[in-house]
């Protein structure tokens, strides 16, 4: 199993559409959490940390459930600059960040 | 400022030479870390270092991949008598001690002929 799951995708929707991906981690140890977001043939970015309260940047609502192990990414009213690949991305170890990816999930948003 | 910059980044090289991949951190962060990328699939963690010293190597894949780290600053990856399997993206990234977010660099595409 791998560490961290995710839809590959593609997902296809239409501009202002909203889109959810789901991540699962299967180290219960694991210390924090984000979601990066990589363009094609680029580098990853941060695009947000995920906290168990859950939080929201702008268009973004990122949510973690501990229990469950799973970690959500929610994006309202999809531009066509959000095209891209999410990375679910998970740290497992304390005093340095040792991440964990996930193979990433692409969205495509169409006119 | 500058970002992370990384060379080559191309790199093609006959399977058996060695290569060198060069990574020049953010001024300032003290942490660095080398993953790889291949075709489909999710980054991979190779090492980490604090300063120039390496506390985790765990994910170096073979004997043939090393890395050091000089003036707290530039590292060098090496993967000697290069295999078709090393063929990946290599990226580095740096962070601030203690900070979450890694800054990645542009990456060194590496093709094992």
């Amino acid at each position: 199993r791998k560490e961290v799951e995710q839809d590959p995708g593609p997902f296809n929707v239409p501009e202002g559409a909203t889109v959810a991906f789901n991540c699962t981690y299967s180290n219960s140890a694991s210390q924090s959490f984000f979601w990066y977001r990589q363009d094609c043939r680029k580098e990853p970015k941060l695009l947000m940390s995920v906290y168990s309260s859950g939080n929201e940047d702008g268009r973004f609502t990122a949510q973690l459930n501990r229990a469950s192990q799973y970690i959500s990414l929610l994006i309202r009213d999809s531009k066509l600059s959000d095209s891209a690949t999410y990375l679910c991305v998970v740290n497992q170890a304390t005093g340095f960040q040792k991440l964990v990816f996930g193979t990433g999930t692409r969205l495509l948003v169409s006119p | 400022g500058a970002g992370v910059s990384q060379s080559p980044s191309n790199k093609v090289t006959e399977k058996g030479k060695d290569v060198e991949l060069r990574c020049d951190p953010i001024s300032g962060h003290t942490a660095l870390y080398w993953y790889r990328q291949s075709l489909g699939q999710g980054l991979e963690f190779l090492i980490y270092f604090q300063g120039n010293s390496a506390p985790d190597k765990s994910g170096l894949p073979s004997d043939r991949f090393s890395a050091e780290r000089t003036g707290g600053s530039v590292s060098t990856l090496t993967i000697q008598r290069t295999q078709q399997e090393d063929s990946a993206v290599y990226l580095c990234a740096s962070s601030l001690l203690g900070k979450n977010e890694q800054f990645f660099g542009p990456g060194t595409r590496l093709t094992v002929l």
